[in-house]
């Protein structure tokens, strides 16, 4: 089935530094969204993005739609310690139809 | 994830059991969507359904999986005859409809032994 390439896989960062990932498919999609899932719990959304080439901020994160809509990026400015999670992408076609994951970006943050 | 409830949280269950996992979606919110997530995986969609109907059941399993949502109360994902291979997290999330996010559940994890 349809697949998501996120990456990295896993990232060991300093509190402080920035952080970058990325998403990119090989099928077109109206909407990209970035979760984050903490252990024991659901995904919680972060970022939603809805038209290509949109930038959307939301605090320390910044995230972009692709100018070709098969690409997605989100950056974390300046880690803290409770960014530690895993970052999952995913791309939706319609506005009610269901969603595509990545296999998420597993952040540690040091302290 | 307020508002979206999941029962049980956790449920241990013997190969050949039924497995029922519940889901009652924010108030407000019609259409729901359940997903199954794997240790080290992304969350893969299983089926969508709006009121007593099943809009997408494409990612779900021909045998032994169902999923309905009545006219009144949760949604429910049944699993009959559970397998080890049934044993994952299963996450329901639920939206108003129109161009507006999901928010997830906490989700449910299923043991099989």
């Amino acid at each position: 089935g349809q697949q998501l390439n996120q990456s990295p896989q896993s990232m060991f960062i300093q509190e402080g530094e920035d952080v970058s990932m990325n998403c990119t498919s090989s099928s077109i999609f109206n909407t990209w969204l970035w979760y984050k899932q903490d252990p024991g719990e659901g995904p919680v959304l972060l970022i939603a993005l809805y038209k290509a080439g949109e930038l959307t901020s939301n605090g320390r994160l910044t995230a972009q739609f692709g100018i070709t809509r098969k690409d997605s990026f989100l950056n974390i400015s300046a880690s803290i310690p409770s960014d530690v999670g895993i970052y999952f992408c995913a791309g939706q076609r319609g506005s009610q139809g269901n969603l595509i994951f990545g296999k998420g970006t597993k952040l540690s943050v040091k302290p | 994830n307020a508002g979206v409830m999941q029962n049980p949280r956790h449920l241990v269950r013997r190969r050949g059991q039924e497995a029922r996992l519940r889901c009652s979606p924010m108030k407000g919110h019609s259409h729901v969507y359940w997903y199954r997530q794997l240790p080290e995986e992304g969350l893969k969609f299983m089926v969508y359904l709006q009121k007593e109907n099943i809009i997408d059941e494409s990612g779900m399993p021909k045998e032994r999986f169902s999923a309905e949502f009545p006219k009144e109360g949760p949604s429910i994902l049944r699993i009959q005859q559970v397998v080890r291979g049934d044993s994952a997290a299963y996450f329901c999330a639920s939206s108003p409809g129109g161009d507006y996010g999901y928010t997830f559940g906490s989700g449910t994890r299923l043991t099989v032994v």
